[in-house]
């Protein structure tokens, strides 16, 4: 397994674009989690998902921001027109139901909002 | 609401140097996570903390954790270079049935020769 990973790495888009990020976690696990991290502060939790069900969005979450689990497997965080202060690097974890809940991060997706 | 403190937020120090990592949670938690950072790289697991009393060890890092407290420590023995980085401590929320993690600053660690 090589663990959870994110496509695309970096991605650069205009004011008022849509943009979809998609993660694949580590394949025993069935839960999924996205994060936004801004330079200098720590990961933001924006939503959870146990197997394909969404559990929880973050308030902080905008209508803008939607995000998909269609089988329980990988999952989708698409924004839509976007704006400058989306700009971030959006991270993917994933864990399992059986351990410590740990969460194993994937490599993120750097978004740049012109 | 779960609110989790990191200090200091940067730390400068020398090889061969001592130094303890503060993280401070408001509420209960039963979970606690350290997490290593490079620049431009995503997060590394580092020590799972899960009672009060837990001690972890890898190399020249020492987690603790008091839950009575709230307070967990990262102690960093005889620093070298490789350990320059952002550690993170993630606090689990227990609101609702979710595993939330909620995330301090972190702290920027430089160890100069």
């Amino acid at each position: 397994d090589t663990g959870v990973s994110q496509n695309p790495r970096h991605k650069i888009t205009k004011r008022g674009q849509n943009v979809t990020f998609r993660c694949d976690p580590i394949s025993e696990h069935n839960r999924l989690y996205w994060y936004r991290q801004t330079l200098g502060q720590g990961p933001e939790f924006l939503t959870y998902f146990q197997n394909e069900a969404q559990l929880e969005k973050s308030r902080l979450l905008s209508d803008r921001f939607s995000a998909e689990r269609p089988k329980g497997s990988f999952s989708t965080l698409e924004i839509q027109r976007t704006e400058q202060g989306d700009s971030a690097m959006y991270l993917c974890a994933s864990s399992s139901t059986s351990g410590v809940g740990e969460q194993f991060f994937g490599p993120g997706t750097r978004l740049t909002v012109l | 609401e779960l609110k989790v403190e990191q200090n200091p937020l940067f730390l400068s120090m020398q090889e061969g140097k001592n130094y303890t990592i503060y993280c401070n949670y408001s509420t209960t938690s039963d979970r606690l996570y350290w997490y290593r950072q490079d620049p431009g790289k995503s997060l590394e697991s580092l020590f799972v903390l899960l009672s009060n009393g837990a001690v972890k060890q890898e190399g020249r890092l020492m987690a603790s954790l008091d839950t009575k407290a709230r307070l967990s420590t990262l102690h960093i023995t005889a620093a070298v270079h490789d350990l320059s980085a952002t550690y993170f401590c993630a606090v689990g929320d227990n609101a609702g049935n979710n595993r939330k993690l909620i995330w301090g600053l972190g702290t920027s660690l430089a160890v100069n020769p």
